[in-house]
Parts: C-alpha cells; sequence; structure tokens
C-alpha cells in the first residue's frame, strides 16, 4: 500500500536554531502534500498545504518565514522550523494526497510524525 | 469554510460492547469522509472511509454511516478488544481537498 515515510521521529534542538523534518512518499507520486500540527491531547491542525513545484499555501496565522516548506520533487516534501523557540515544541505531521490509480482511489496518507523539543 | 464537530470527547465501554462516535460537517459540498486511530506518538492510521455517493460501509468490526441531508457520519466499532483503545478521529475534504479534523475521541476499552 502507499507509504509515507517521516525523519526524524524524534528531534531536541536548542533555542535559535533550525531543524529540518522530512516527507517522502515512497511508492506513489505525491503532487499535494499537507503538514499538521497537534499539540497534546489536541487534535490536527493544518499549517500548510504544498504543491510540488510551487509555493506553499499556509493556513492563517501560521507564519511562512518561519515555516519553511519545500517540495522540490514528487516524493519529498520538508518542512524547516526556523530559529525554533520552546513554543514550536509540537508533534508535527505530513499527509501526501494520493491521486486515483488504477483500482485506488484517492486518498490522504500520513507520515508517523515528528516530535520536536526546543530546548 | 469546513467546520467538523466531533462527539463525545471521550467514550469508556466494556469489552464485548459497541462503541460509537459521531461527526456533523458544515461543507455541504464535502465529498470525502475518513476516519482515524492515533495512537500514543504515532502518525493518524486511516481505519475507514465513505465517499459522498455511499451511505453505509463496513469492514469486519467497524462501520462507518453517512447522512449527507443531515451533514452527519458515525463510527461504529462492535465487539470491541483493549486494542481498539486509541484517539479516533473523524475528518471531512474541503473543495480544495483539504481535510479537516474533529475534535477526537478517546475511547477506553475496559476488559
Amino acid at each position: 500500500g502507499a507509504v509515507v515515510s517521516q525523519h526524524p521521529s524524534r528531534v531536541i534542538c536548542k533555542s535559535g536554531t533550525s531543524v529540518k523534518i522530512e516527507c517522502r512518499s515512497l511508492d506513489f507520486q505525491a503532487t499535494t502534500m499537507f503538514w499538521y500540527r497537534q499539540f497534546p491531547k489536541q487534535s490536527l491542525m493544518l499549517m500548510a498545504t504544498s504543491n510540488e513545484g510551487s509555493k506553499a499555501t499556509y493556513e492563517q496565522g501560521v507564519e511562512k518565514d518561519k515555516f519553511l516548506i519545500n517540495h522540490a520533487s514528487l516524493t519529498l516534501s520538508t518542512l524547516t522550523v526556523t530559529s525554533a523557540h520552546p513554543e514550536d515544541s509540537s508533534f508535527y505531521i505530513c499527509s501526501a494526497l494520493r491521486l486515483a490509480t488504477g483500482q485506488l482511489r484517492y486518498g490522504y496518507t500520513f507520515g508517523s510524525g515528528t516530535r520536536l523539543t526546543v530546548v | 469554510g469546513e467546520n467538523v464537530e466531533q462527539h463525545p470527547s471521550t467514550l469508556s465501554v466494556q469489552e464485548g460492547d459497541s462503541a460509537v462516535i459521531k461527526c456533523t460537517y458544515s461543507d455541504s459540498a464535502s465529498n470525502y469522509f475518513p476516519w482515524y486511530k492515533q495512537e500514543l506518538g504515532k502518525g493518524p492510521q486511516l481505519i475507514i472511509d465513505i465517499r459522498s455517493n455511499v451511505g453505509e460501509k463496513k469492514d469486519q468490526r467497524i462501520a462507518v454511516t453517512l447522512n449527507k441531508t443531515a451533514k452527519h457520519f458515525s463510527l461504529h466499532i462492535t465487539e470491541t478488544q483493549p486494542e481498539d483503545s486509541a484517539v479516533y478521529f473523524c475528518a471531512a475534504t474541503t473543495g480544495a481537498q483539504k481535510l479537516v479534523f474533529g475534535q477526537g475521541t478517546r475511547l477506553t476499552i475496559n476488559p
């Protein structure tokens, strides 16, 4: 089945540094990827939508200069948290839109998430 | 934009009993309604989904029903087992193919 590999699963960084999170679609082409943020005991909140080869679209209230998204290929999207602060500590999850091909109807495949802790 | 409301926020049932989680959505144009199970520290896993041209779908112990007129859909889990304990999220698509999630339901199965 469709798999999205997300790395790293956990990362601890110092305040002021940047952290990059990668999501790769392993067996399908993901023209669209979504990035979510999830605080403890809360739901997934969409941060941005990225389309291969174009600029990401950010949801209201999400700082595009702080959360840099790159979707340079059909199988790779990255989220870079720049100048991280403790309040950026959260669980970040990517999701790839899988278009309908053959017998497979369109759907969404999620990565396993990245636990970011900023100290 | 789309708004998805999910109830209850917590649900505790005895092993072997059934569990029902309900969601309502606001955008009548939404056409895809997945349900996800999320275990601690992991990403959401799709357990069942339904599209707007279908009223009910079943996969073993799990079923989903959709009422487009009332704009609500429900997850039904029968013969619950301890491994069903997790947080469950409903979601609905917007016209931009974005998934909007409900608030989540923490399901606990008591042995």
